[in-house]
């Protein structure tokens, strides 16, 4: 199975800060590269498809990149709703497989 | 706007099979991709499987291969997942999820149905 290598786990952060999420693929893969948001007790929310494309409804502080093998969420502005788990998530065409990556928690210093 | 709507909560002894429902409301599945994921009590996501318009057949995790089996009935806009031999670790709240188009990135989820393996 391919494997997703998310770091890091856990984030600790104050309101207005500038957070990244870096999302590490074992091997290139193309556009099918997503970001999601799961608060506790909810199902997850997508926030880019894409690599690098913003969800309807989701705010723009919310902004993704990479290519290649190497992917990255960043929220420019930290706010009191944005504490939560976020997942990357990619597409394997051959052979055909999702992965999950483990999980960034991201905590109120 | 589409919802998802599953099956109620199962529980189950190990050795048995499961078979959780995945109803699209307001909308249906045909040319979306559709893909069940699942969620350990304090743990991450993982992808059990899926059904897409990119591929010809349904597409399973390697470690379920042999032990799930999820199908469509389109007439009824309803996706099945059921998982046989089950032991103690499926025990989870497992996920229907169909893609925002085309891209293999869910947007509409359902709300999760818990599965407990217990003796």
């Amino acid at each position: 199975d391919i494997q997703l290598t998310q770091s890091p786990s856990f984030l600790s952060a104050s309101v207005g800060d500038r957070v990244t999420i870096t999302c590490r693929a074992g091997q290139g893969i193309g556009s099918y590269f997503a970001w999601y948001q799961q608060k506790p007790g909810k199902t997850p929310k997508l926030l880019i498809y894409a690599a690098s494309t913003l969800q309807r409804g989701v705010p723009s502080r919310f902004s993704g990149s990479g290519s290649g093998t190497e992917f990255t969420l960043t929220i420019s502005s930290l706010q009191p709703e944005d504490f939560a788990t976020y997942y990357c998530q990619q597409l394997n065409t051959y052979p055909p497989a999702l992965a999950f990556g483990g999980g960034t928690t991201v905590e109120i210093k | 706007q589409v919802q998802l709507v599953q099956s109620g909560a199962e529980v189950k002894k190990p050795g048995s099979s499961v078979k959780v429902s995945c109803k699209a409301s307001g909308g249906t599945f045909s040319s979306y991709a559709l893909t069940w994921v699942r969620q350990a009590p304090g743990q991450g996501l993982e992808w059990v499987g899926g059904i897409s318009p990119l591929f010809s057949a349904a597409n399973y995790a390697q470690k379920f291969q042999g032990r799930v089996t999820i199908t469509t009935d389109e007439s009824t806009s309803t996706s099945y997942m059921e998982l046989n031999s089950l032991r103690y670790d499926d025990t989870a709240v497992y996920y229907c999820a169909r893609d925002v188009g085309g891209f293999e990135a869910f947007d509409v989820w359902g709300q999760g149905t818990m599965l407990s393996v217990s003796s």
